[in-house]
This record gives structure tokens, sequence and C-alpha cells, in this order.
């Protein structure tokens, strides 16, 4: 069965350090994978999506950047970080094609100080 | 621009009694319905998917589909505590990006003991 993880699970961060989110998928291969952020009282705003290695596009302009270094491999990173990047941040996973859903893993929840 | 509107609730109901989630889509090219269910503080999780018009029933839930008004329910029966939690209805529309999901704000559902 496919697992996805996620760490880490809380961050604190003050403003302006960076910031590094990995996600990881196993017992699948070539994914759809997705980074979400969840503000509080929020719904789940899409912020990056792969289709494949080194394969990125941005849905909402902003100070953060994402990389896919190996299949099953998502990341999310900032250069400095601004208080509204608080927020819990969901990576998700799909299949490359087809109708079926997304699959989100545990989040990460990030407080900017 | 692709929409999904959901009452936002609370929805509250007794135990033992059917709760009715509601939610309606933009775009009449979709093809893909999802409900997830999210616990204060954790990810969403993926209780019910449906394609095709009517109804779809997974134990204490039922799906309902209606293309031609453009709308997508879940019925849970038996309601429990347990199924205190914000409900995600997700559309998949199709054409360019169809591999991408548009989630609603939720609605939020508190079953009283």
């Amino acid at each position: 069965s496919q697992t996805i993880h996620q760490w880490p699970a809380t961050l604190v961060q003050p403003v302006g350090s960076p910031l590094s989110l990995e996600c990881t998928v196993e017992g699948t291969s070539n994914p759809n994978l997705y980074w979400y952020r969840q503000a509080a009282g929020r719904g789940l705003q899409l912020l990056f999506y792969s289709v494949g290695i080194g394969q990125i596009s941005s849905e909402v302009p902003q100070n953060l950047s994402a990389s896919r270094p190996q299949d099953r491999q998502f990341i999310l990173s900032s250069k400095k970080l601004l208080l509204s990047d608080s927020g819990f941040y969901l990576c998700a996973w799909s299949v490359r094609r087809g109708r079926e859903a997304q699959y989100f893993g545990p989040g990460t929840r990030l407080l900017v100080l | 621009q692709k929409e999904v509107e959901q009452n936002s609730g609370p929805l509250s109901v007794p135990e033992g009694a059917i709760a009715s989630l509601n939610c309606t889509y933009s775009d009449r090219g979709s093809q893909s319905f999802f409900w997830y269910r999210q616990y204060s503080g954790k990810s969403p999780e993926l209780i019910m998917s449906i394609y095709s018009n009517g109804d779809k029933e997974d134990g204490r839930f039922t799906a309902q589909l209606n293309k031609a008004s453009q709308y997508v329910s879940l019925l849970i029966r038996d309601s429990q505590p347990s199924d205190s939690a914000t409900y995600l209805c997700a559309v998949k529309y199709s054409g360019a990006g169809s591999y991408q999901l548009t989630f609603g704000k939720g609605t939020k559902l508190s079953v009283i003991p």
C-alpha cells in the first residue's frame, strides 16, 4: 500500500529564516505530487504541483519554491520566511493519470514568529 | 473560475440522526467528485469518491451526485460523536490541468451525544 511521509510535524521559525519541508511517497511510482497550505480558518490553497522529476508548476506567486529531485520526493523551500507563511502545509500524491483522488500526508504545522 | 461551494456550518445533529452535507460546483465539465474528512489539527482523509450520477453507499456514508444540477451531497447515517469533523468537497475538472482538485472550504459537523 502507498504511504506518504512529511517532516517535520511542527516547526517554529523566526521571520527571515530559511525553510525546508520534505515529503516522500512509498509504494507507488511516477506519482503527481502537490503542496498545499491551509491557513487558520481557511480552505486548502494549492501552492505547487509536479508531474515528474524537475517539473514544477506554481499556482500562487509567493516567496516559496518547490523542487522534485527524485520521483517520490517533493521539497518545499523558502529563503526568507514571512509572518504570512504560517499555516498547515500538506503534501499530497495522486496517480499520474485518471480520475482518482489525491491522498494527503500528515502535514507540517509552521509558525513564523 | 472553477468554484466549489459548501455551507461552512457548523451543522449540529444529535447522535443517531442523519447528517446531510451539500456541495455545488460551477463547471459542468467535471468528472470526479470526492468527500474528505478532516479532524481538527489533522490532514484530510478521503472517505468517498463518486463519478456517476446517482447514489454510492459505503457503510454509513452515502454520496449522491446530480450532474444536471451540479451538486454532490454526503449523507451520514446513524451519526456518531466521532463523525464530528470538517468535511471537504473536492471536484476534479476535465481538460487541461485535470489532475488538479478544487476544494470547497468545508462544512463543520458537530454530532451531539
